[in-house]
């Protein structure tokens, strides 16, 4: 069954912990993308891959990092350098000229 | 700078009347647009989207209508349903800009029975 997987469901982070989401997808995708959504805001884009070994940052990317050396995995790092890592995020991916899909998110808190 | 807005944050119909969602947009380099359904604790699923050489996409209750000359694009749901009660965002994309998406706010849909 074709999809995108995210783990863990729920994380929790200690104050200048780096921390690292999963986001795994077998549906031979070549771009995959990280997004962001906190309450009453949409979702803003993170880091963005088209393609194996090369990756973009998208609006936002200040304080997380990712890693693109697989086709099925685009992993992301939020680093102790985000000053508000308390959010839901979400990973997505797909074929460039088609719509993107989604996995079912991460959400993140800060203990 | 917000280049896509959903101003109606909420909105509440009837079970069976049209729910009528608005999203606009600044950025006129925009070609392709999508709406996208969203429950609580998951992730986005595509509904529908239009490309810009059209003013008009449908798919069984929903249809996508989009006027270039004013930015501004709407997602109508004719029956709406109890089930149709999600968050609802707007997303637009340039051709140069690979698949990046830039999304709308979101305006949640609650649909009363």
């Amino acid at each position: 069954d074709g999809g995108i997987t995210q783990s863990p469901k729920y994380l929790f982070r200690k104050e200048g912990q780096n921390v690292t989401l999963s986001c795994e997808q077998n549906l031979n995708h070549d771009a995959m993308y990280w997004y962001r959504q906190d309450p009453g805001q949409g979702l803003r884009l993170i880091y963005y891959s088209q393609i194996v070994n090369d990756f973009q940052k998208g609006d936002i990317a200040e304080g997380y990092s990712v890693s693109r050396e697989k086709k099925e995995s685009f992993p992301l790092t939020v680093t102790s350098a985000q000053k508000n890592p308390t959010a839901f995020y979400l990973c997505a991916s797909s074929i460039l000229t088609q719509p993107q899909h989604f996995g079912d998110g991460t959400r993140l808190s800060i203990l | 700078d917000q280049q896509v807005k959903q101003n109606s944050p909420s909105l509440s119909v009837q079970e069976g009347r049209i729910s009528i969602l608005n999203c606009d947009y600044t950025n006129s380099m925009f070609d392709y647009f999508l709406w996208y359904k969203k429950y609580p604790a998951e992730g986005p699923t595509f509904l529908i989207s239009i490309s810009s050489i059209k003013d008009k996409n449908e798919d069984g209750r929903f249809t996508v209508f989009l006027n270039k000359s004013a930015k501004h694009l709407s997602l109508h749901i004719v029956p709406s349903q109890p089930g149709d009660s999600a968050v609802y965002f707007c997303a637009a994309k340039t051709y140069n800009q690979g698949g990046k998406l830039i999304f709308g706010q979101g305006t949640e849909l609650s649909v009363k029975p």
